[in-house]
């Protein structure tokens, strides 16, 4: 079985340029979160999504970034304009929402540089 | 304070040693506590999942939880160079808003010395 599959892996932009992250989760998952990790720091949600609908978009610093998950597979995750700070790894994840469990299964991330 | 909170380390042991991870947290909601391994440039992946007080194995690897300590625990044995990664723990709330969201440690990152 495939595991989250995300592009590109690795991508260096100078500030103030849009940039844009592709997720696709394991098949059959519904849930979809994205996240990002700070360079020694654990991950922290950004979006969840269920299905096509954004159930928690709180995290998500909505004057700059935006997602959206049509048809309620593939997702992509926008920055724009990027900032200096924005440089981290963006990790999508996927679960089945069915069970309390809810294990999620992460992708390699995309590594970000803003220059 | 942090909701948790996780020695970054990092920690060097010698091949064949036994591992000691811990993590501690001050939230008394969280009652799902995982354990994820995260090679360098990859993913984390999940190693252990529990939700009771005590003790839960899986190989080489045993999960610990103690709840009225607010302190969690991750044993490796017969530690391996393979072994070496970054250890998250996480965890989350029973039930109820939110309880899908996982708060995760800052990691520990662990090399194994052949």
């Amino acid at each position: 079985e495939a595991g989250v599959v995300q592009s590109p892996r690795y991508k260096i932009i100078e500030k103030k340029q849009p940039v844009a992250f592709w997720c696709n989760p394991i098949s059959g998952h519904n849930t979809l979160y994205w996240y990002r990790q700070n360079l020694g720091q654990g991950p922290e949600l950004l979006i969840r999504y269920e299905n096509e609908e954004a159930v928690d978009d709180s995290q998500l610093p909505k004057d700059r970034f935006s997602a959206e998950r049509l048809k309620g597979v593939d997702s992509t995750l926008k920055i724009q304009p990027a900032e200096l700070g924005d440089s981290a790894v963006y990790l999508c994840a996927s679960s089945l929402i069915w069970n309390i469990e809810e294990t999620q299964y992460f992708g390699p991330g995309t590594r970000l540089l803003v220059l | 304070q942090k909701e948790v909170e996780q020695d970054p380390g990092p920690l060097s042991v010698p091949e064949g040693a036994i591992v000691s991870l811990n993590c501690t947290y001050s939230n008394s909601a969280f009652q799902y506590f995982m354990w994820y391994r995260q090679y360098s440039r990859k993913g984390p992946e999940l190693l252990m999942y529990t939700y009771s007080s005590g003790n839960k194995e899986d190989g080489r690897f045993t999960a610990q939880v103690d709840k009225s300590s607010k302190y969690i625990s991750l044993f490796i044995r017969d530690s391996q160079p393979s072994d070496s990664a970054t250890y998250l723990c996480a965890m989350k709330p029973y039930s109820g808003a939110g309880s899908y969201q996982l708060t995760f440690g800052k990691g520990t990152k662990l090399s194994v010395i052949p």
